[in-house]
């Protein structure tokens, strides 16, 4: 259950594109197709934005996309605004068990 | 609207043990498994359980397992968390989560543990 991997940071100008990676292993990221990403504002509870590796919820902006090459997940946020800036976790199911990156924080320049 | 209300937090002496309580509406509770994940101060997210939507099934974190229990009681529509043998890096902010599929799609607003002396 070792922590998935992911930048400490990012950072991008408005209107730019970036790209947050997520590596794990073939027992969590490569091994199923259920990897989720998550935004956190400070003091906030986490909000999902991408599941089962690309899917959006209703509600969350057609600019957040999700895509998976072997062990590692990414999540692509273009268009950016000043409001995307917070946390970023990527979670993926590990066979009975989940496992979280460590977290990247995105700022908007 | 789903709405999740954890409670049950405080400070506690290490060794010693605490209940958090999440209380669950706007859904049916016993069609939902439901995770507990937890945050250090100033750190990332650690999934700490999940279970079932009918307690049948119950895993935990290795970092957790054999002193945290969870557990429902799906006629009050509330999950729980018994933490034991408390530790200082059990020191963290705890969330429930529903379960949807093989993600969370609604989380509390959290419930902040403290294990000092």
């Amino acid at each position: 259950q070792s922590a998935l991997t992911q930048p400490r940071s990012v950072s991008g100008s408005p209107g730019q594109s970036v790209t947050i990676s997520c590596t794990g292993t073939s027992s969590d990221v490569g091994g199923y197709n259920y990897v989720s990403w998550y935004q956190q504002h400070p003091g906030k509870a986490p909000k999902l934005m991408i599941y089962d590796v690309s899917t959006r919820p209703s509600g969350v902006p057609d600019r957040f996309s999700g895509s998976k090459s072997g062990n590692t997940a990414s999540l692509t946020i273009s268009g950016l605004q000043a409001e995307d800036e917070a946390d970023y976790y990527c979670c993926s199911y590990a066979g009975s068990s989940w496992v979280f990156g460590g977290g990247t924080k995105l700022t908007v320049l | 609207q789903v709405q999740l209300v954890e409670s049950g937090g405080g400070v506690v002496q290490p060794g010693r043990s605490l209940r958090l309580s999440c209380a669950a509406s706007g859904f049916i509770f016993s069609s939902h498994g439901m995770h507990w994940v937890r945050q250090a101060p100033g750190k990332g997210l650690e999934w700490v359980a999940v279970i079932w939507s009918d307690g049948s099934n119950k895993y935990y974190a290795d970092s957790v397992k054999d002193r945290f229990s969870i557990s429902r009681d799906n006629s009050k529509n509330t999950l729980y968390l018994q933490l034991n043998s408390l530790r200082a890096e059990d020191t963290a902010v705890y969330y429930c989560a529903r379960r949807s599929g093989y993600y969370s799609d609604y989380w509390g607003q959290g419930t902040l543990v403290t294990v000092s002396s």
